[in-house]
């Protein structure tokens, strides 16, 4: 069965400091990863997606097949990044998403 | 509408008694997802539907967990019997198409005392 491990619970980094939010899977075929991202007393909305391979408020995120992994990093954090980030899976366009724990980053001045 | 929405925002309910969890969807998105949050736990998936399909309820804890979405659009997650360990955030999701993403409400938070 496929998983999403996110080993960090909480990140704490200085605003302007680089930030790197691990996640690492385990599926054998080809699956799509997103990333999710969930601010204070807002709903959960997605923040970037491998297949689109773009830059979401200067975060990105790299599919990894060889290491399974997904990592999400931004260069230079933001107080506005401090939020909780979900790593997850999707085997087929219209199935779940199967979702790792969760990292909640804080960011500070 | 604005987004996907659920009723009610909180519930406090006492061990064994029945809750209802509503979600409307965006209107026209086609397959709709339940899920639970627990602290520490990440986003638990529970059950999804998809058009006219039988839906997918391999996420269901306990024959205590039912679903069903009427015509289409509303759903409603029964808990029955409930148990203090059902006490999280339970989130509805909705999408268009296959591609799309997937659009959240803001959840029911269920306590169960």
């Amino acid at each position: 069965a496929q998983r999403v491990t996110q080993p960090e619970k909480l990140l704490s980094v200085f605003k302007g400091a680089p930030v790197e939010l691990k996640c690492n899977y385990s599926y054998s075929g080809s699956p799509e990863l997103f990333w999710y991202v969930q601010y204070s007393r807002q709903r959960l909305q997605l923040l970037l997606r491998h297949i689109s391979r773009e830059s979401i408020k200067g975060f990105t995120a790299d599919l990894n097949k060889g290491e399974t992994s997904f990592h999400l990093k931004k260069p230079f954090a933001q107080e506005e990044d401090s939020a909780m980030y979900y790593c997850a899976l999707s085997t087929d366009s219209w199935g779940k998403l199967q979702f790792g724990a969760g990292t909640q980053v804080v960011v500070t001045p | 509408g604005a987004g996907v929405s659920q009723s009610p925002s909180n519930k406090v309910t006492e061990k064994g008694k029945d809750v209802e969890l509503r979600c409307d969807p965006i209107s026209g998105h086609t397959a709709l997802y339940w899920y639970r949050q627990s602290l520490g736990q990440g986003l638990e998936f529970l059950i999804y539907f998809q058009g006219n399909s039988a839906p997918d309820k391999s996420g269901l804890p306990s024959d205590r967990f039912s679903a069903e979405r009427t015509g289409g659009s509303v759903s409603t997650l029964t808990i029955q019997r409930t148990q203090q360990e059902d006490s999280a955030v339970y989130l509805c999701a909705s999408k268009m198409g296959a591609e799309s993403p997937l659009h959240f409400g803001n959840g029911t938070r269920l306590t169960v005392t």
